[in-house]
């Protein structure tokens, strides 16, 4: 069974700080995905991570992928206000449905 | 403008009555799915179709029925056997190929008392 677990589960950090969301998984997976949500909103979708050693960034966001040590970092530089929410890894195993397994999210809270 | 909508965005319910919430998608995506998240967690799979008039359980099915008469189509019972319906729903869509990531629709928030 496919499992996936987020650290820390709960992030408040001051404005222009920098700090990792780590994502760990059990088995092997396709890809991983990072997710937004801002309260009561729908998933909006960050990067899509596909092989190993892979990084991508947008803004103040990056995100690696580890394969051989199934972890996932997302990390923030230099954070603002606007970059308050909650943060969601997800990766699909080797299943037919291409289903997603999501970790519980790391609620961000950042300060002025 | 393509996309996924569900309605109705806030859902009220007494408990032991059956409720349907819609989904509908124009992306012409093959595979849907059916989301429940609860407060503080992420999203637990309770069904999804990959093809009309085909579907497969999830990890959290009980108490829920689907149906995929039409493509564009996946609505999701609630029925009064599910024990705690009150959570956050959420419908994917997907392109075939495991190359194609989900698309999430804005969610309904069931209330059930």
């Amino acid at each position: 069974e496919l499992k996936v677990e987020q650290n820390p589960l709960f992030l408040s950090m001051q404005e222009g700080k920098n700090y990792t969301i780590y994502c760990n998984y059990s088995t092997t997976s396709d890809r991983l995905y990072w997710y937004r949500q801002d309260p009561g909103k729908s998933l909006e979708s960050l990067f899509v991570l596909l092989s190993n050693g892979a990084v991508k960034q947008e803004g103040r966001l990056m995100a690696s992928l580890d394969t051989k040590a199934r972890l996932s970092t997302l990390h923030i530089t230099a954070a603002v206000h606007d970059l308050s929410a909650t943060y969601f890894c997800a990766v699909t195993g080797q299943n037919a449905g291409n289903m997603l397994t999501f970790g519980g999210g790391t609620r961000l809270m950042v300060k002025p | 403008d393509g996309g996924i909508t569900q309605s109705p965005k806030y859902l009220f319910r007494k408990e032991g009555q059956n409720v349907t919430l819609s989904c509908e998608q124009n992306l012409n995506h093959d595979a849907m799915y059916w989301y429940r998240q609860d407060p503080g967690q992420g999203l637990r799979l309770i069904y999804y179709s990959q093809i009309v008039n085909d579907f497969q359980k999830g990890d959290i099915a009980e108490g829920y029925s689907v149906s995929r008469e039409k493509k564009e189509s996946f609505p999701l019972t609630v029925t009064s056997a599910q024990k705690n319906p009150t959570a956050f729903y959420l419908c994917a869509s997907k392109a075939s190929g495991s190359s194609y990531e989900q698309y999430f629709g804005p969610g309904t928030r069931l209330t059930v008392t």
